[in-house]
Protein backbone atom coordinates (compact mmCIF):
# COMPACT_ATOMS: atom_id res chain seq x y z
CA UNK A 1 0.00 0.00 0.00
CA UNK A 2 1.72 3.30 -1.22
CA UNK A 3 1.57 6.12 1.72
CA UNK A 4 2.92 9.35 1.28
CA UNK A 5 3.76 12.32 3.56
CA UNK A 6 4.80 15.85 3.49
CA UNK A 7 7.61 17.41 5.00
CA UNK A 8 9.38 21.02 4.91
CA UNK A 9 8.57 24.67 7.00
CA UNK A 10 5.43 25.26 7.92
CA UNK A 11 6.51 29.09 7.67
CA UNK A 12 8.04 31.42 4.63
CA UNK A 13 8.96 34.76 4.41
CA UNK A 14 7.06 36.73 1.47
CA UNK A 15 9.66 37.02 -1.44
CA UNK A 16 11.04 33.74 -0.41
CA UNK A 17 11.10 29.78 -1.86
CA UNK A 18 8.80 27.31 -0.64
CA UNK A 19 9.96 23.93 -0.72
CA UNK A 20 8.39 21.16 0.39
CA UNK A 21 9.13 17.12 0.23
CA UNK A 22 6.93 13.95 0.02
CA UNK A 23 8.82 10.62 1.03
CA UNK A 24 6.91 7.41 -0.79
CA UNK A 25 6.72 4.22 1.13
CA UNK A 26 5.35 0.99 -0.22
CA UNK A 27 6.52 1.13 -3.62
CA UNK A 28 9.20 2.57 -5.76
CA UNK A 29 8.56 6.37 -6.98
CA UNK A 30 9.92 5.38 -10.58
CA UNK A 31 6.54 3.84 -11.01
CA UNK A 32 4.08 6.06 -11.13
CA UNK A 33 2.57 9.50 -11.95
CA UNK A 34 3.08 12.22 -8.62
CA UNK A 35 1.27 15.44 -8.27
CA UNK A 36 0.93 18.09 -5.76
CA UNK A 37 -2.23 20.07 -4.64
CA UNK A 38 -3.27 22.96 -2.71
CA UNK A 39 -6.42 23.89 -0.84
CA UNK A 40 -6.45 27.33 0.47
CA UNK A 41 -9.41 29.10 2.13
CA UNK A 42 -10.24 31.61 -1.01
CA UNK A 43 -9.52 29.10 -4.27
CA UNK A 44 -10.60 26.09 -2.65
CA UNK A 45 -8.63 22.74 -4.64
CA UNK A 46 -6.04 24.22 -6.69
CA UNK A 47 -4.06 21.64 -9.13
CA UNK A 48 0.08 22.52 -8.73
CA UNK A 49 1.24 20.03 -11.09
CA UNK A 50 2.49 16.77 -12.27
CA UNK A 51 5.45 14.75 -12.64
CA UNK A 52 5.70 11.95 -14.75
CA UNK A 53 7.37 8.75 -15.06
CA UNK A 54 9.33 9.32 -17.91
CA UNK A 55 10.49 12.79 -16.28
CA UNK A 56 8.18 14.97 -18.05
CA UNK A 57 6.35 17.84 -15.80
CA UNK A 58 3.16 19.68 -16.86
CA UNK A 59 2.33 22.59 -13.98
CA UNK A 60 -0.79 25.10 -14.26
CA UNK A 61 -0.63 27.82 -16.09
CA UNK A 62 -1.48 30.58 -13.47
CA UNK A 63 1.46 28.95 -11.33
CA UNK A 64 4.28 28.18 -14.42
CA UNK A 65 6.37 30.81 -13.81
CA UNK A 66 7.50 30.09 -10.04
CA UNK A 67 6.94 26.13 -9.51
CA UNK A 68 9.53 23.48 -9.96
CA UNK A 69 8.59 19.58 -9.28
CA UNK A 70 10.92 17.08 -9.38
CA UNK A 71 12.03 13.93 -8.25
CA UNK A 72 15.36 11.94 -5.80
CA UNK A 73 14.83 8.37 -6.85
CA UNK A 74 17.61 7.58 -4.18
CA UNK A 75 15.39 8.84 -1.52
CA UNK A 76 12.20 7.67 -3.19
CA UNK A 77 10.86 11.54 -2.86
CA UNK A 78 9.43 14.23 -5.05
CA UNK A 79 9.72 17.75 -4.12
CA UNK A 80 8.13 20.92 -4.82
CA UNK A 81 9.67 24.72 -5.00
CA UNK A 82 7.40 27.67 -5.49
CA UNK A 83 9.29 31.09 -5.54
CA UNK A 84 9.07 34.72 -5.06
CA UNK A 85 5.51 33.60 -2.98
CA UNK A 86 3.10 35.82 -1.10
CA UNK A 87 0.52 35.57 1.18
CA UNK A 88 -1.46 34.26 -1.44
CA UNK A 89 0.44 31.38 -1.58
CA UNK A 90 -0.81 30.22 2.38
CA UNK A 91 -2.11 26.76 1.84
CA UNK A 92 -2.59 23.06 2.70
CA UNK A 93 -0.21 21.31 0.14
CA UNK A 94 -0.84 17.93 -0.72
CA UNK A 95 1.32 15.46 -2.75
CA UNK A 96 -0.66 13.03 -4.44
CA UNK A 97 0.06 10.28 -6.84
CA UNK A 98 -1.99 10.83 -10.01
CA UNK A 99 -2.99 8.05 -12.07
CA UNK A 100 -3.10 8.80 -16.24
CA UNK A 101 -5.69 8.29 -17.84
CA UNK A 102 -7.84 9.00 -15.24
CA UNK A 103 -9.96 5.71 -15.35
CA UNK A 104 -9.86 5.07 -11.57
CA UNK A 105 -9.23 8.66 -10.51
CA UNK A 106 -6.78 10.87 -11.08
CA UNK A 107 -5.57 11.17 -7.92
CA UNK A 108 -6.20 8.26 -5.76
CA UNK A 109 -3.64 8.45 -2.97
CA UNK A 110 -3.31 11.71 -1.11
CA UNK A 111 -0.93 12.48 1.94
CA UNK A 112 -2.23 13.77 5.02
CA UNK A 113 -1.72 17.61 3.84
CA UNK A 114 1.14 20.12 5.36
CA UNK A 115 -0.02 24.04 6.43
CA UNK A 116 2.60 26.91 4.70
CA UNK A 117 1.83 29.80 5.62
CA UNK A 118 3.22 33.32 4.30
CA UNK A 119 4.08 35.36 6.12
CA UNK A 120 7.20 38.11 8.08
CA UNK B 1 -8.61 26.01 -18.35
CA UNK B 2 -11.78 24.30 -17.82
CA UNK B 3 -14.20 25.90 -15.75
CA UNK B 4 -16.57 23.99 -13.20
CA UNK B 5 -19.43 24.93 -10.89
CA UNK B 6 -21.08 23.27 -8.29
CA UNK B 7 -24.69 23.38 -6.80
CA UNK B 8 -25.77 24.07 -3.93
CA UNK B 9 -22.66 25.26 -2.03
CA UNK B 10 -24.34 24.50 1.19
CA UNK B 11 -26.43 20.90 1.81
CA UNK B 12 -28.15 20.52 4.71
CA UNK B 13 -30.15 16.90 5.06
CA UNK B 14 -32.12 14.57 7.59
CA UNK B 15 -30.55 11.03 7.98
CA UNK B 16 -31.66 8.63 5.28
CA UNK B 17 -32.89 11.33 2.81
CA UNK B 18 -31.37 11.62 -0.68
CA UNK B 19 -29.33 13.84 -1.22
CA UNK B 20 -28.08 15.59 -4.97
CA UNK B 21 -25.09 17.22 -6.03
CA UNK B 22 -24.90 19.01 -9.60
CA UNK B 23 -21.44 20.35 -11.10
CA UNK B 24 -21.31 21.80 -14.28
CA UNK B 25 -17.84 21.93 -16.72
CA UNK B 26 -17.57 25.10 -19.26
CA UNK B 27 -16.77 22.86 -21.96
CA UNK B 28 -17.41 19.03 -22.39
CA UNK B 29 -15.76 16.63 -20.56
CA UNK B 30 -15.89 14.08 -23.43
CA UNK B 31 -12.58 12.63 -24.66
CA UNK B 32 -12.03 11.08 -27.94
CA UNK B 33 -11.90 8.34 -26.39
CA UNK B 34 -15.50 8.00 -26.08
CA UNK B 35 -14.74 8.81 -22.00
CA UNK B 36 -16.03 11.37 -19.84
CA UNK B 37 -13.44 12.44 -17.73
CA UNK B 38 -15.62 14.12 -14.70
CA UNK B 39 -14.68 12.59 -10.75
CA UNK B 40 -16.04 13.29 -7.78
CA UNK B 41 -14.30 13.87 -4.26
CA UNK B 42 -15.14 14.03 -0.86
CA UNK B 43 -13.31 15.46 1.87
CA UNK B 44 -14.18 14.15 5.62
CA UNK B 45 -13.50 16.83 8.25
CA UNK B 46 -9.97 16.48 9.15
CA UNK B 47 -8.78 14.63 6.43
CA UNK B 48 -7.68 14.64 2.67
CA UNK B 49 -9.70 14.54 -0.27
CA UNK B 50 -10.98 10.94 -1.59
CA UNK B 51 -12.10 9.49 -4.84
CA UNK B 52 -16.03 8.84 -4.83
CA UNK B 53 -16.26 8.38 -8.54
CA UNK B 54 -14.19 8.49 -11.75
CA UNK B 55 -15.38 8.65 -15.34
CA UNK B 56 -18.39 9.87 -14.29
CA UNK B 57 -20.35 7.13 -12.96
CA UNK B 58 -17.85 4.71 -11.50
CA UNK B 59 -17.54 4.37 -7.89
CA UNK B 60 -14.38 4.16 -6.30
CA UNK B 61 -12.99 0.93 -4.57
CA UNK B 62 -14.71 0.64 -1.04
CA UNK B 63 -17.65 3.14 -2.12
CA UNK B 64 -21.07 2.25 -0.98
CA UNK B 65 -23.48 2.46 -3.43
CA UNK B 66 -25.43 4.48 -2.12
CA UNK B 67 -23.19 6.77 -3.85
CA UNK B 68 -24.07 7.08 -7.87
CA UNK B 69 -23.07 9.53 -10.25
CA UNK B 70 -24.28 10.61 -13.36
CA UNK B 71 -24.21 13.22 -16.26
CA UNK B 72 -22.65 13.89 -19.64
CA UNK B 73 -20.90 16.55 -21.32
CA UNK B 74 -21.25 18.97 -19.27
CA UNK B 75 -23.55 18.34 -16.75
CA UNK B 76 -23.26 16.13 -13.99
CA UNK B 77 -24.48 14.84 -10.75
CA UNK B 78 -23.99 13.36 -7.45
CA UNK B 79 -26.78 11.03 -5.62
CA UNK B 80 -26.84 9.68 -2.14
CA UNK B 81 -29.71 7.57 -1.72
CA UNK B 82 -30.14 7.54 2.04
CA UNK B 83 -27.68 10.07 3.67
CA UNK B 84 -25.37 8.78 6.43
CA UNK B 85 -23.90 10.90 9.45
CA UNK B 86 -20.59 9.44 8.03
CA UNK B 87 -21.42 11.03 4.76
CA UNK B 88 -20.65 14.98 6.14
CA UNK B 89 -18.08 16.78 4.46
CA UNK B 90 -17.27 18.44 1.16
CA UNK B 91 -17.89 17.22 -1.80
CA UNK B 92 -16.01 18.24 -4.96
CA UNK B 93 -16.39 17.70 -8.77
CA UNK B 94 -13.27 17.48 -10.89
CA UNK B 95 -12.54 17.40 -14.65
CA UNK B 96 -9.60 15.23 -15.56
CA UNK B 97 -10.00 15.18 -18.98
CA UNK B 98 -6.95 18.19 -19.60
CA UNK B 99 -4.53 20.19 -17.65
CA UNK B 100 -5.06 21.97 -15.66
CA UNK B 101 -7.00 19.53 -13.65
CA UNK B 102 -9.57 22.30 -12.10
CA UNK B 103 -12.28 21.71 -9.23
CA UNK B 104 -15.23 23.05 -8.13
CA UNK B 105 -16.30 25.23 -5.23
CA UNK B 106 -16.88 22.64 -3.20
CA UNK B 107 -21.04 21.50 -1.87
CA UNK B 108 -20.42 21.18 2.02
CA UNK B 109 -23.20 18.62 3.25
CA UNK B 110 -24.02 18.50 6.65
CA UNK B 111 -27.03 16.44 8.81
CA UNK B 112 -29.53 18.52 9.75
Amino acid sequence: QVQLQESGPGLVKPSESLSLTCSVSGDSISSYHWSWIRQSAGKGLEWIGRLLTRGTTNYNPSLERRVTISADTSKNQFSLKLSSVTAADTAVYYCTRVVVPATYGAFDIWGQGIMVTVSS
Amino acid sequence: DIMMTQSPLSLPVTPGEPASISCRSSQSLLSSGGSTYLEWYLQKPGQSPQVLISLTSNRASGVPDRFSGSGSGTDFTLKISRVEAEDVGIYYCMQALQTPYTFGQGTTLEIK
